[in-house]
């Protein structure tokens, strides 16, 4: 199975702030990474698929870029909506698998 | 609008059994699969599998076989899960999603089932 390792697990920043999320497989994946954010007591949100492909609707704040087994999510300029747990998903084989999440909280 | 509503918050004793439910809408059924993922209390999430709602067909997560069926009727543009015998440490929120083929990113989720196993 393919691990998925996010880093740092949880994080604190302002509002306005620019943060970077990371994410590593333990084999490559080509570009079939998707990222997802998930509000308390909320279904999951998708954000980005094909590691850099925004979602339709999404604000232009959120990016994602890198292929193989390294990837990140951006927020530029936080807003207060944005302060939720996120998480990426490969979907290069099955089991598809998620990362163990990252808490962005309200410094 | 795609639209994916789930059934209700299920509590069951250990040794039972459950059926989820996933009715889909806004959106051709058979053009998508239905995923369905496990968040236990605090905690991330976990693929559980896919249906194929066109042909029926299943992929499941090794750690889920045996004990998940995962079935649909198209003519109600509906997908289930069942789950049996159920322990406490099935306790989770249920969700089902719809995933893109073949790509297999979730772009729409249901609102999640609580399914409560405690004697």
């Amino acid at each position: 199975d393919i691990q998925m390792t996010q880093s740092p697990s949880s994080l604190s920043a302002s509002i306005g702030d620019s943060v970077t999320i990371s994410c590593r497989a333990s084999q490559s994946i080509g570009f079939h990474l998707s990222w997802y954010q998930q509000r308390l007591g909320e279904a999951p949100k998708l954000l980005i698929y094909a590691a850099s492909t925004l979602q339709s609707g999404v604000p232009s704040r959120f990016s994602g870029s890198g292929s193989g087994t390294d990837f990140t999510l951006t927020i530029s300029s936080l807003q207060p909506e944005d302060f939720a747990t996120y998480y990426c998903q490969q979907s290069d084989n099955t089991p598809l698998t998620f990362g163990g999440g990252t808490k962005l909280e309200i410094k | 609008q795609v639209q994916l509503v789930q059934s209700g918050t299920e509590v069951k004793k250990p040794g039972a059994s459950v059926k989820v439910s996933c009715k889909a809408s806004g959106y051709i059924f058979t053009d998508y699969y239905i995923h369905w993922v496990r968040q236990a209390p605090g905690q991330g999430l976990e693929w559980m599998g896919w249906i194929n709602t066109n042909t029926g067909g299943t992929n499941y997560a090794r750690k889920f076989q045996g004990w998940v069926t995962m079935t649909r009727d198209t003519s109600l543009t509906t997908a289930y899960m069942e789950l049996t015998s159920l322990k406490s440490d099935h306790t989770a929120v249920y969700y089902c999603a719809r995933g893109e083929i073949p790509a297999d990113y979730f772009d729409s989720w249901g609102q999640g089932t609580l399914v409560a196993v405690s004697s």
